[in-house]
């Protein structure tokens, strides 16, 4: 069974642009969560989400969106890029919720986004 | 104060020792607790969770809870230079998961 890939794997972008990334769960899995991986700040909840919806959200800017497709297929948005948004966002999908029991969620290599 | 804590380390451990890795938490309404290990240019992979006080035990890795104490820990045995690493420390409360920032780990040949 393929893994949860992501698109693109690297990403260099200027100052005031904006960027998708894309996340392509297990088959199956319906859930997907994305993340923020900085050094000083560890992996932050940016959001989560489930059949189409987004079911929660970390405490991020507007300028940080995302949506999810009818084939569970995801993408994140980042407007309006700071040097800050510089990190390795990573999605990851399982079955159902990514609350209770955590053995299904798995996690994609990330894009690495560097904001010049 | 951080809902999660865990030192960044880097910790250097010599091949086949016992190495031990912990967070200490704030908030009592975590359910479950997680380990993750994540290796350089890859996302984090889930190494064993457990929800209640006490030992849980897989291979080489042994995870421990203490509630009352609000600290966890991660015990790995016999290490090897594969297990040279991040590890994160992860519990869920209200819908969202919240990760420690990642202990590195250099286990030396």
């Amino acid at each position: 069974k393929a893994g949860v890939t992501q698109t693109p794997r690297y990403l260099i972008k200027t100052r005031g642009q904006q960027v998708t990334l894309s996340c392509s769960p297990i088959s199956g899995h319906r859930s997907v969560s994305w993340y923020q991986q900085t050094p000083g700040q560890g992996l932050q909840f940016l959001f989560e989400y489930f059949s189409e919806t987004q079911r929660n959200k970390g405490n991020f800017p507007g300028r940080f969106s995302g949506r999810q497709f009818s084939n569970s297929r995801s993408e994140m948005n980042v407007s309006t890029l700071e040097l800050g948004d510089s990190a390795l966002y990573l999605c990851a999908s399982s079955l159902q919720r990514h609350t209770g029991p955590p053995d299904e969620q798995y996690f994609g290599p990330g894009t690495r986004l560097t904001v010049t | 104060q951080k809902e999660v804590e865990q030192d960044p380390g880097p910790l250097s451990v010599p091949e086949g020792a016992i190495v031990s890795l912990n967070c200490t938490y704030s908030n009592s309404a975590f359910q479950y607790f997680m380990w993750y290990r994540q290796y350089s240019r890859k996302g984090p992979e889930l190494l064993m969770y457990t929800y209640s006080s006490g030992n849980k035990e897989d291979g080489r890795f042994t995870a421990q809870v203490d509630k009352s104490s609000k600290y966890i820990s991660l015990f790995i045995r016999d290490s090897q230079p594969s297990d040279s690493a991040t590890y994160l420390c992860a519990m869920n409360r209200d819908d969202k998961i919240i990760f420690g920032k990642g202990t590195r780990l250099h286990i030396l040949p």
